[in-house]
């Protein structure tokens, strides 16, 4: 069974940039769930999503984005890329929403580094 | 305003000796509580969980307690093996949130 696969692994971009993350969840999962590591701040929260349906977001400014689409793959957008957002992006996928099962499966995530 | 607090950036144990890593957190209305372990380049792994309901939860060398009342839980590693270190984060869930929440890490490095 194949895991939570993200694309690309890595990735460069300056500021101003945008830049698109994917996410293929593992099969039969509908729940996807995006988060951002960075040193000293652990996991944080972006948003997840469920059904296509953005069921649940974090504190993060609008320049974060996501979607989901029917085959529950899911893609994140962040705009205007600043410095801070030089981060690891983790996508989680699960059965069911969060806070119904608890466990998460992540991916490998994506390295994204703004210069 | 940080609900899952991981105090102790860093752990340093010999190979053999037992690996204590805390955690605290403020919401009363969690109930379900887990540790994953993250490697470098890897994505978290889910370790190990327990429900408000217990007080302990044991899966082979890992073990984790959990106080209701002093809102800490703590994950016990005996013995220690140099493939346990890795980035350890607790996460709490329940409560309105409906969600995962994550504490900020806790390096463990088990030194052979």
């Amino acid at each position: 069974k194949a895991g939570v696969t993200q694309t690309p692994r890595y990735l460069i971009k300056t500021r101003g940039q945008q830049v698109t993350l994917s996410c293929s969840p593992i099969s039969g999962h509908r729940s996807v769930s995006w988060y951002q590591q960075t040193p000293g701040q652990g996991l944080q929260f972006l948003f997840e999503y469920f059904s296509e349906t953005q069921r649940n977001k974090g504190n993060f400014p609008g320049r974060f984005s996501g979607r989901q689409f029917s085959n529950s793959r899911s893609e994140m957008n962040v705009s205007t890329l600043e410095l801070g957002d030089s981060a690891l992006y983790l996508c989680a996928s699960s059965l069911a929403p969060q806070g119904k099962t608890g466990e998460l499966f992540f991916g490998e995530g994506s390295r994204l580094t703004v210069l | 305003d940080q609900q899952v607090k991981q105090n102790s950036p860093s752990l340093s144990v010999q190979e053999g000796r037992i690996s204590i890593l805390n955690c605290d957190y403020t919401n009363s209305m969690f109930d379900y509580f887990l540790w994953y372990k993250k490697y470098p380049a890897e994505g978290p792994t889910f370790l190990i969980s327990i429900s408000s309901i217990k007080d302990k939860n044991e899966d082979g060398r890992f073990t984790v307690f959990l106080n209701k009342s002093a809102k800490h839980l703590s994950l016990h590693i005996v013995p220690s093996q140099p493939g346990d270190s890795a980035v350890y984060f607790c996460a709490a869930d329940g409560g309105a949130t409906n969600k995962l929440i994550f504490g900020t890490g806790t390096l463990l490095a088990v030194q052979p």
